[in-house]
This record gives structure tokens, C-alpha cells and sequence, in this order.
């Protein structure tokens, strides 16, 4: 069965709203997780990495005040888009990581995010 | 150079033929390797990792690496219509030892014809 989930799996929202992602690992705790955006066609582009507790470090050219990453437990890392606009319509996806590392690495099925 | 390159295909192969995908990297010091199967509108899934130098073989699929020509590639041997999907390659560059923070290719699309 699956080990992380992702709530939702899809939202269509308005433009200039807020949405929340949640990816949760289910049966072992992550100490790390990583968000992932993917547009059609493309692969995929990481955004930030989290660790339980500490603040996200972002990767180039993210937004830290526009995609606001909180881990604020071993089993729930939430990624929320403030004020989304159409241009950040795309399929988002975590990867959570336990304590072996890779050894223990799981992507979160996805949510696809439509913004009208 | 991108760090890591997979030709995007997309790749037709016969059923029950091997199909080859191939991969290479540009970071000589990468510890880990990693081939992901993603289907349409899915998220990643991984199917073979592969640390060392040599094969590795786990069913159908055969992992290789070559850390001198900076190379490693995925066989699917009897190759079915359920292994159309794209391949995404990824790589743990020496820079991102111990952060496990994976760099991807852009996927190689294979396509098992009937």
C-alpha cells in the first residue's frame, strides 16, 4: 500500500487564492522531505527541501514568500501557494525521506493544481 | 552540459524485445543512482537502484553503471505494453552528499508496441 500520501490529489481553485498541500508518510517518519513541481512533458523540478523542524531551504528562483513550506512533524510536510495565479497551475509531488536515507525514499502520488 | 542527460525519445520497442535506456552524468564523485518509472498523470515510481560498478538484476530489469564513462543504464527484458511509460533517471551528485537531494533527467519516453 501506499507509504506517503498527498491531500488533495486535485484542486481547481480561482485565481489569487491560497491552497494547501499536505504529503504525509504513513508508516515511517521522514525526516526530510523534498517538493517537486512538474509541468507537462517536463521532468521534474525541485523546489525546496524541508527538514521536521527547521525552516525550508528553497531553490533558486523559488519564491520562499509565495510557496510556503512547514514540516512540522516526522509525518507531515504541507506546501501552501499564496495568491496562485494561472502560471502556477502544475503537478506537485513530495518525496519523503527516513531515517536510511535513500534507502528508505517514497514520492507522494501528486496533486495536479489548476488555477483559473 | 546538463548534469544528467537521457535522450527523450520517444522510444518504440517490439513486445517481448529488450528495451535499453541509457543515461549519463556529469558529476564524476555520484554515489547513487536511481531509475524511476512514471506513468501518465502519475507520480515517480522507483524500480532499481544501483550503487557500484556492474550489473544489478531484480526481475525483468538489469541496472548498469560504468563510473569511468560516467554511464548507467536500465534493460527491461520482455517487454510488455505495461512498461509504456517514461523512465526518469536520477543521480546523487558527490555535491549533494548527504542531503540525498537527486538530480533528475528529463525522462525517456518508451512506448511497447503490440
Amino acid at each position: 500500500g501506499a507509504v506517503v500520501s498527498q491531500h488533495p490529489s486535485w484542486v481547481i481553485c480561482k485565481s489569487g487564492t491560497s491552497v494547501k498541500i499536505e504529503c504525509r508518510s504513513l508508516d515511517f517518519q521522514a525526516t526530510t522531505m523534498f517538493w517537486y513541481r512538474q509541468f507537462p512533458k517536463q521532468s521534474l523540478m525541485l523546489m525546496a527541501t524541508s527538514n521536521e523542524g527547521s525552516k525550508a531551504t528553497y531553490e533558486q528562483g523559488v519564491e520562499k514568500d509565495k510557496f510556503l513550506i512547514n514540516h512540522a512533524s516526522l509525518t507531515l510536510s504541507t506546501l501552501t501557494v499564496t495568491s496562485a495565479h494561472p502560471e502556477d497551475s502544475s503537478f506537485y509531488i513530495c518525496r519523503a525521506l527516513g531515517v536510511a536515507g535513500v534507502h528508505t525514499q517514497y514520492f507522494g502520488p501528486g496533486t495536479r493544481l489548476t488555477v483559473l | 552540459q546538463k548534469e544528467v542527460e537521457q535522450n527523450s525519445g520517444p522510444l518504440s520497442v517490439p513486445e517481448g524485445a529488450i528495451a535499453s535506456l541509457n543515461c549519463t552524468y556529469s558529476d564524476r564523485g555520484s554515489q547513487s543512482f536511481f531509475w524511476y518509472r512514471q506513468y501518465s498523470g502519475k507520480s515517480p515510481e522507483l524500480i532499481m537502484s544501483i550503487y557500484s560498478n556492474g550489473d544489478k538484476e531484480d526481475g525483468r530489469f538489469t541496472a548498469q553503471l560504468n563510473k569511468a564513462s560516467q554511464y548507467v543504464s536500465l534493460l527491461i527484458r520482455d517487454s510488455q505494453p505495461s512498461d509504456s511509460a517514461t523512465y526518469l533517471c536520477a543521480v546523487n551528485p558527490l555535491s549533494n552528499f548527504g542531503n540525498e537531494k537527486l538530480t533528475f533527467g528529463t525522462g525517456t519516453r518508451l512506448t511497447i508496441i503490440p
